[in-house]
C-alpha cells in the first residue's frame, strides 16, 4: 500500500510562476519528510528535506511546508524555471537512514 | 554526480533468466539500499545493507536477493526473471546506519523479454 500519498501527478506552470506539489501521509512514526527530483535518465537526487520540528524550511527557491496534525507537506517552487522541469518525488522515513517510502511522483513542466 | 556507481546501465534478458546488478557506495558510506522504480508502482524500497550486515526488508520477492562485500559493494541478484521485473534498478548509499542524505546512483535500466 502507498504509504505516502503525492499529487498532482502532472503540472504545468509558466515560467516565473509557483509550483506546488502536495503529500500525505499516515504513518505518525515518521519524522523524516525529504524531496527528491529526478531528470530523465538519471536517479533521484535530494533537493530539501524537513523534520516534524518545525513547520518550514526554505532553500533558495524551494520551500517546504509542513503541517503534522495534518499530515500532510508540500513543495514549493517560486519563480519557476524551463531547468525545474522535472519529476518530483515526496518520501517519508522513520529517522533518516531507514528506508524511504516514496509518494508516486509529479511530472513538473515549465513552459517559457 | 552523486559518487554511487551502478553497472551495467543497460540490461537485457530473457524470461527465466538471472542477471546480477552491483553497486559501488560513495566512498565512506556504509549504509546500501536497493530500490526498484517501475510505472505503476513508483519507487518501492526493496532492501538495506548496513556494514555487510542486511538491516531492513522491503517489497523484495524471493526470486531476488541482495549481499553487501567487505568492500562495501553491493550485488542485487535477480533470478527466474519475468516480464514484469522488468524496471530501473536503483541503489542509494548513506554515511550512518542512521544516516541522513540517502545518495542515489544513476540505475541499472533491466527489460525482460
Amino acid at each position: 500500500q502507498q504509504q505516502v500519498k503525492q499529487s498532482p501527478q502532472s503540472l504545468i506552470v509558466q515560467k516565473g510562476g509557483i509550483s506546488i506539489i502536495n503529500c500525505a501521509y499516515e504513518n505518525t512514526a515518521f519524522d523524516y519528510f525529504p524531496w527528491y527530483q529526478q531528470f530523465p535518465g538519471k536517479g533521484p537526487a535530494l533537493l530539501i528535506a524537513i523534520r516534524p520540528d518545525v513547520s518550514e524550511k526554505k532553500e533558495g527557491r524551494f520551500t517546504i511546508s509542513f503541517n503534522k496534525s495534518a499530515k500532510q507537506f508540500s513543495l514549493h517552487i517560486m519563480d519557476s524555471q524551463p531547468g525545474d522541469s522535472a519529476t518530483y518525488f515526496c518520501a517519508a522515513s522513520r529517522n533518516s537512514g531507514y528506508a524511504l517510502n516514496f509518494g508516486k511522483g509529479t511530472s513538473l513542466l515549465v513552459t517559457p | 554526480d552523486s559518487g554511487v556507481t551502478q553497472t551495467p546501465k543497460h540490461l537485457i534478458t530473457a524470461t527465466g533468466q538471472r542477471v546480477t546488478l552491483r553497486c559501488s557506495p560513495r566512498s565512506g558510506d556504509l549504509s546500501v539500499y536497493w530500490y526498484q522504480q517501475s510505472l505503476d508502482q513508483g519507487l518501492q524500497f526493496l532492501i538495506q545493507y548496513y556494514n555487510g550486515e542486511e538491516r531492513a526488508k522491503g517489497n523484495i520477492l524471493e526470486r531476488f536477493s541482495a549481499q553487501q562485500f567487505p568492500d562495501l559493494h553491493s550485488e542485487l541478484n535477480l533470478s527466474s526473471l519475468e516480464l514484469g521485473d522488468s524496471a530501473l534498478y536503483f541503489c542509494a548509499s548513506s554515511v550512518r546506519r542512521g544516516g541522513d542524505t540517502q545518495y542515489f546512483g544513476p540505475g541499472t535500466r533491466l527489460t525482460v523479454l
